[in-house]
């Protein structure tokens, strides 16, 4: 399976602090990308990662690949309440159809 | 900035029904997709679309499913006679080129509610 699974499953802390979320998948990828999901809502685009980067930021958001370790990190500097939401990794494999498989996501909660 | 947009955004239905879930796909994207979320659970593939067939399916997108660009703009998800467990949320998602490298931009989605 492809599947990216995310590591922890919920995680919650107080605003300002830095949130870390982790991602694993299981095959050889073309590109990872980090999706975020507000409760009920629609996916919304954060940021791709290519399989030959090691690292990639935009505004707060700073995400990390390791291919050898099949491993991404998304890291949220100085969080805000608005950041409360689900994420989600997301992986296009090398073989196969063109198609992103999500993982179970982490339910990040912002605390005022 | 474009965006992909899907109609209703909440449809009930009694099971057994047929229901159609409309989308918009952002106009020069080529590769169009369905995905669903039950509650509380992970997002899935269910279909990829491209030159105006069905390029890779899932196990959930059995004979019940099908998918359908009527007029070159819309892109439509048909259920022919939903079950309970069709209740979900689904998305509509296209790219411009693929998933391969590219970001694929995401409707806000249809809560299906069967009954």
């Amino acid at each position: 399976s492809q599947q990216g699974e995310e590591d922890p499953q919920a995680l919650s802390i107080q605003e300002g602090e830095n949130a870390t979320m982790n991602c694993s998948y299981k095959t050889s990828i073309n590109n990872l990308q980090w999706y975020r999901q507000n409760s009920g809502r629609g996916l919304v685009h954060l940021i791709l990662i290519r399989s030959n980067e090691r690292e990639k930021h935009s505004g707060r958001l700073r995400v990390t690949l390791d291919t050898s370790k099949k491993s991404s990190s998304l890291l949220i500097t100085a969080s805000r309440a608005a950041d409360t939401a689900s994420y989600f990794c997301a992986t296009d494999a090398i073989q196969g159809a063109q198609k992103l498989v999500f993982g179970q996501g982490t339910r990040l909660t912002i605390n005022p | 900035e474009p965006e992909v947009t899907q109609t209703p955004s909440h449809q009930v239905t009694q099971m057994g029904q047929e229901v159609i879930l409309r989308c918009v796909p952002i106009s020069n994207h080529l590769y169009f997709y369905w995905y669903r979320q039950i509650l509380g659970q992970k997002v899935e593939f269910l279909v990829s679309f491209y030159n105006n067939e069905i390029s890779e399916k899932s196990e959930i997108f059995d004979d019940q499913f099908s998918v359908e660009r009527p007029d070159g703009s819309n892109f439509t998800l048909k259920i022919r006679s939903t079950k309970l467990e069709d209740s979900a949320m689904y998305f509509c998602a296209s790219s411009p080129q693929g998933m391969r490298g590219t970001e694929a931009f995401f409707g806000q989605g249809t809560r299906l509610t069967v009954v």
